[in-house]
């Protein structure tokens, strides 16, 4: 079964302190993974990719096929990171078009 | 902005009614998905439509149903509406059939089941 997992509903941090939101998946396929971010009173947006390898506002994410994780990582968080960040697969194959999301982690950052 | 409209933003209406949601995709998106996301649930995957037909369902129970439209544009109707149903619905688009490229979100419609 295809399934995404972030494990804390909510993680409180101090401004400076690293971060790292974790989030594991379940897919017998090859992944596609993202991280989507919630500001207050914002839409749902893409925060970042693993095909893309990139680092957005600070954030990175690396894919662990072996673990099977997708940790988002920043070193030093900042007030404005504060938000609700969810991970999610993609899977692709037939009638099974899917973008699965985790139940999201709450980020606090503390002054 | 994303692209992607979402009417109504609220809708509070009875047990036992029916709804329709609708959802306007980007610009050039044939793909539309619909999620619901409620506080113990996160964001559920209901549907998903390509280019007018169904290509994927999740956990959509048998009183919802949805469809797009040769405009593009779609819609999820909700029936015989229970307390639970009340949550955050979103639409969001993308261009092709596979959700590998990026999901735009339009800003959801919150429904009050009471």
């Amino acid at each position: 079964a295809q399934r995404v997992t972030q494990p804390e509903k909510l993680l409180s941090v101090f401004k400076g302190a690293p971060v790292e939101l974790k989030c594991n998946y379940s897919y017998s396929g090859s992944p596609e993974l993202f991280w989507y971010v919630q500001y207050s009173r914002q839409r749902l947006q893409l925060l970042l990719r693993h095909i893309s390898r990139e680092s957005i506002k600070g954030f990175t994410a690396d894919l662990n096929k072996g673990e099977t994780s997708f940790h988002l990582k920043k070193p030093f968080a900042q007030e404005e990171d504060s938000a609700m960040y969810y991970c999610a697969l993609s899977t692709y194959g037939g009638a099974t078009n899917k973008l699965i999301f985790g139940t999201g982690t709450l980020l606090a950052v503390q002054p | 902005d994303s692209g992607v409209t979402q009417t109504p933003k609220h809708l509070i209406t009875a047990t036992g009614q029916r709804v329709t949601l609708r959802c306007s995709p980007r610009s050039g998106d044939l793909s539309v998905y619909w999620y619901q996301q409620s506080l113990d649930q996160g964001l559920q995957f209901l549907i998903q439509y390509y280019n007018g037909e169904e290509r994927a369902k999740g956990n959509i129970l048998e009183r919802f149903s949805a469809q797009q439209f040769p405009d593009l544009h779609s819609e999820l109707n909700l029936s015989s509406l229970e307390l639970g149903d009340s949550a955050l619905y979103f639409c969001a688009s993308s261009v092709g059939l596979t959700p590998g490229t990026e999901a735009f979100f339009g800003q959801g419609t919150r429904l009050t089941v009471v």
